[in-house]
Order: C-alpha cells, then sequence, then structure tokens
C-alpha cells in the first residue's frame, strides 16, 4: 500500500514560534498535495494544498514548501497560536491525473500544541 | 452552500449487529468517499462512489461495503460489528477532478 510518512508524532511550540511538520511520500505518481487541520470532535478541514509543479505555496501564516526530487512536503506555520493547536495531517492524492479516483493516503498526524 | 452532513453523529452498538452511516454531499458533488479514523491506524480510505459506482475501494473486509444514491448522498453498511470497527466514520465530497475533497463531521461508532 503507497504510504505517506509524516514526523513529528507531537510537536510543542511556544507562541509566536515556527510550527514545521514533515512528510515523505513513495509514490510518484501523486499529484496532489493537501493538508488537514482537525480539531477534537470535528472532521478534518483543508488548511492548504500544493501541486508538484510549483516548489512554495503560501496562505497567511501557512506555508507548504515541496521538494519533488527528494518526495518531501512540509508545513510550516509562521508566529504560532494557540488556537493552532490541533492535529495536522498530510495527504497525497492523484486528484489531477484523472486515474479514476480522488483517493486520499493519509500520513499519521502530527498533535500540535501552542503554548502561551 | 451547505457541508456535507452526516448521521448519526453517535452510536453504539454491540458485537455481531450491523449498522447504516448516512452521508449527504456538498450539492453538485457526484464524488462521495468514506474514511475510517483511529488512534492506531488513522485515517483509512473504505471506498470512493461516483455517480452512483464504486470506484474504488480500500483495504477493508467484505463486512464493509456502501452504496450511493442518484440524488449524491451514501451509506455505508457494517455487518457482523468487531469491537475493532468502533470509530471514527468520515465522510467527504469531492466534486470532480482535480478539486479539494471536503470532510463531513463524522459518526462516533462504539462497538461494545
Amino acid at each position: 500500500q503507497q504510504q505517506v510518512k509524516q514526523s513529528p508524532q507531537s510537536l510543542i511550540v511556544q507562541k509566536g514560534g515556527i510550527s514545521i511538520i514533515n512528510c515523505a511520500y513513495e509514490n510518484t505518481a501523486f499529484d496532489y498535495f493537501p493538508w488537514y487541520q482537525q480539531f477534537p470532535g470535528k472532521g478534518p478541514a483543508l488548511l492548504i494544498a500544493i501541486r508538484p509543479d510549483v516548489s512554495e505555496k503560501k496562505e497567511g501564516r501557512f506555508t507548504i514548501s515541496f521538494n519533488k526530487s527528494a518526495k518531501q512536503f512540509s508545513l510550516h506555520i509562521m508566529d504560532s497560536q494557540p488556537g493552532d493547536s490541533a492535529t495536522y495531517f498530510c495527504a497525497a492524492s492523484t486528484a489531477y491525473s484523472g486515474a479514476g479516483s480522488y483517493q486520499l493516503t493519509f500520513g499519521k498526524g502530527t498533535k500540535l500544541s501552542v503554548i502561551p | 452552500k451547505a457541508g456535507v452532513t452526516q448521521t448519526p453523529r453517535y452510536l453504539i452498538k454491540t458485537r455481531g449487529q450491523q449498522v447504516t452511516l448516512s452521508c449527504s454531499p456538498i450539492s453538485g458533488h457526484r464524488s462521495v468517499s468514506w474514511y475510517q479514523q483511529t488512534p492506531g491506524q488513522g485515517l483509512q480510505f473504505l471506498f470512493e462512489y461516483f455517480s452512483e459506482t464504486q470506484r474504488n475501494k480500500g483495504n477493508f473486509p467484505g463486512r464493509f461495503s456502501g452504496r450511493q444514491f442518484s440524488n449524491s448522498r451514501s451509506e455505508m453498511n457494517v455487518s457482523t460489528l468487531e469491537l475493532g470497527d468502533s470509530a471514527l466514520y468520515l465522510c467527504a465530497s469531492n466534486p470532480g477532478r482535480g478539486y479539494e475533497q471536503y470532510f463531513g463531521p463524522g459518526t462516533r461508532l462504539t462497538v461494545t
């Protein structure tokens, strides 16, 4: 089964600091890489996504960095706030290839705690 | 537009019973996927439906099944429930190729 490996499992960051979560994938057919944020008792919410033809995408305090040759991508949260405390999941799919499925393969998740 | 809705939100069943969960996708979305979320295994893909046809299936036993109706609403069924089926079951909808998937709040299933 195709895998997406995510690290670290948990992360504690001071308010105002930078949170960095890393993911690595195996399947070179993946062409869409979203990040989801999940609060307890809620479903995952799409945070930001990138395609492999772009090396970086920024939306507000959230940035995805993508390294196609290394098959790695990461989420950076700048100026982390206590309200960012949640579990973050990276994922990958072949959403653009028309391969016939939009199946998302998820990383195991990172529990982020931002302390005041 | 209303988001993805799932019913019921919470469910308690006994081993050996069966259960049916329902998902209404965002209006206009034709693809519905189901995922199982557990603390140990994380988010795992169950199956995907597009225009009433199952397009893809994850690595789950045949006790897990689903269907999609002409209005894109979807149901999943789990027969002969086991303790290990206790999980959050998430439904996600997608309007088509190249678009993001949007998740519902999930159904929390507890098997006792």
